[in-house]
């Protein structure tokens, strides 16, 4: 079963916009991940946010986590045509001991327009 | 450095075939991983290892074998492939075994099962 679902599936905006792309999860975690994949390509490690934080900064890319509502987000400020890839939340989830395994939403769709 | 290779890039069989998907890595990481991506599905985890000699199944291992005989390595077997195997495949590695690290990924393994 999917931890993490993405919100929304797609979302198509112009150079220049914010894109805002919301991930929920189920149980409880220790950190999220965002990744973007290129078509055709593998993905791309964008972003980590450990369970006791609330916000980080990389570049363009702004991250969040609510852990009271199990959710997350990513925004992308002053997107670029370039930024035209699916992005992916992926949470960890204790398997037993101390094993992991770290599970991915089914993905946004982000189309930026020129 | 590589990263993470994939081989092959595509590849076409007939059911009941078998086949080994290759993955290997040259960053000394102990934890790897194989996904299996479907439309609409997102990514679901097939089976992982924690390190050489140690494996355990993930979200959808039936009709799969790994072994772990090299930190580098860590193939794919495809026992008697069926149509629903038609999927692109990935690999991904990551140092440490929390979900406190990112995961590298190949470009993947486009197989279609006739």
């Amino acid at each position: 079963s999917q931890q993490g679902e993405e919100d929304p599936q797609a979302l198509s905006i112009q150079e220049g916009e914010n894109a805002t792309m919301n991930c929920s999860y189920k149980t409880s975690i220790n950190n999220l991940q965002w990744y973007r994949q290129n078509s055709g390509r593998g993905l791309v490690h964008l972003i980590l946010i450990r369970s006791n934080e609330r916000e980080k900064h990389s570049g363009r890319l702004r991250v969040t986590l609510d852990t009271s509502k199990k959710s997350s987000s990513l925004l992308i400020t002053a997107s670029r045509a370039a930024d035209t890839a699916s992005y992916f939340c992926a949470t960890d989830a204790r398997s037993g001991g101390s094993n992991y395994k770290l599970t991915f939403g089914k993905g946004t769709l982000l189309t930026v327009n020129p | 450095n590589a990263g993470v290779t994939q081989t092959p890039k595509f590849q076409v069989l007939k059911t009941g075939q078998s086949m080994t998907l290759q993955c290997a890595q040259d960053m000394n990481h102990e934890y790897m991983s194989w996904y299996r991506q479907d439309p609409g599905m997102g990514l679901r985890l097939i089976h992982y290892s924690v390190g050489a000699g140690i494996t355990d199944q993930g979200e959808v291992p039936n009709g799969y074998n790994v072994s772990r005989s090299t930190t580098e390595d860590f193939p794919l077997r495809l026992l008697s492939a069926a149509p629903s195997q038609t999927s692109v495949y990935f690999c991904a590695s990551t140092s440490g075994q929390g979900g406190d690290q990112p995961q590298h990924f190949g470009d993947g393994t486009r197989l279609s099962i006739l």
